[in-house]
């Protein structure tokens, strides 16, 4: 069975500067996908960004990006120039390549605090 | 731009009833999902849910748990008899069909906030 391990219980930045969360996971499958989900206080879940795992390059949204190592299992999320809204709790996520119907598997979570 | 919709926001029941919970999917989604967060725990997999019948459940969707599609919009989770550790925020989500942008992705709900007295 895959499982998602974010080592990081809670991380602090200073506001501008940048962080790097940590998620590594584990899986005998070649086809995946990662996520990293925002949870703001409001607990709403909120999609940053995503890897399709046959893609070498990393993907890049905007302040975000992630370091993906296929052979490490390592999905680091970097966040550039950190804002006080980034402040949140963030979730790697692992979805199976096959099928369509491929649930979501969660890491437990980092919260980030960003200080002003 | 569309998004999932869930209801109640936020629900108490006594220990033993039964509460239905209620989101609508994305219009031209067709594969639908519960995820349960206990507080302060990870995000946790219900069921998914596809074409009329359950496509994958985990071991926490017991015999108290059930979905139904009862029209072409609505996606609901029945708990039968709630007990005090059913206490968690549950959020929907749904994905597109493949062929549609991003197939693999899921879109969540703001959730429901089920407090079980």
């Amino acid at each position: 069975a895959q499982t998602v391990t974010q080592s990081q219980p809670e991380m602090s930045v200073q506001e501008a500067e940048t962080v790097t969360l940590s998620c590594t996971y584990d899986t005998s499958e070649s086809d995946y996908y990662l996520f990293w989900y925002k949870q703001p206080p409001s607990r709403q879940m909120i999609l940053v960004i995503r890897q399709e795992a046959y893609k070498q390059q990393n993907a890049t949204e905007n302040r975000f990006s992630v370091n993906f190592q296929k052979a490490a299992k390592s999905f680091s999320l970097k966040i550039s120039d950190s804002q006080l809204g980034d402040a949140a709790m963030y979730f790697c996520a692992y979805r199976t390549g096959s099928g369509n119907t491929g649930k979501l598997i969660f890491g437990q979570g980092t919260t980030l605090q960003v200080k002003p | 731009e569309p998004e999932v919709t869930q209801t109640p926001s936020h629900q108490v029941t006594q220990m033993g009833q039964e509460v239905i919970l209620r989101c609508v999917p994305i219009s031209n989604h067709l594969y639908f999902y519960w995820y349960r967060q206990i507080l302060g725990q990870k995000v946790e997999f219900l069921v998914s849910f596809y074409n009329n019948e359950i496509s994958e459940k985990s071991e926490i969707f017991d015999d108290q748990f059930s979905v139904e599609r009862p029209d072409g919009s609505n996606f609901t989770l029945k708990i039968r008899s709630t007990k005090l550790e059913d206490s968690a925020m549950y959020f929907c989500a749904s994905s597109p069909i493949p062929g549609q942008p991003n197939p693999y992705e899921q879109y969540f709900g703001p959730g429901t906030r089920l407090t079980v007295t």
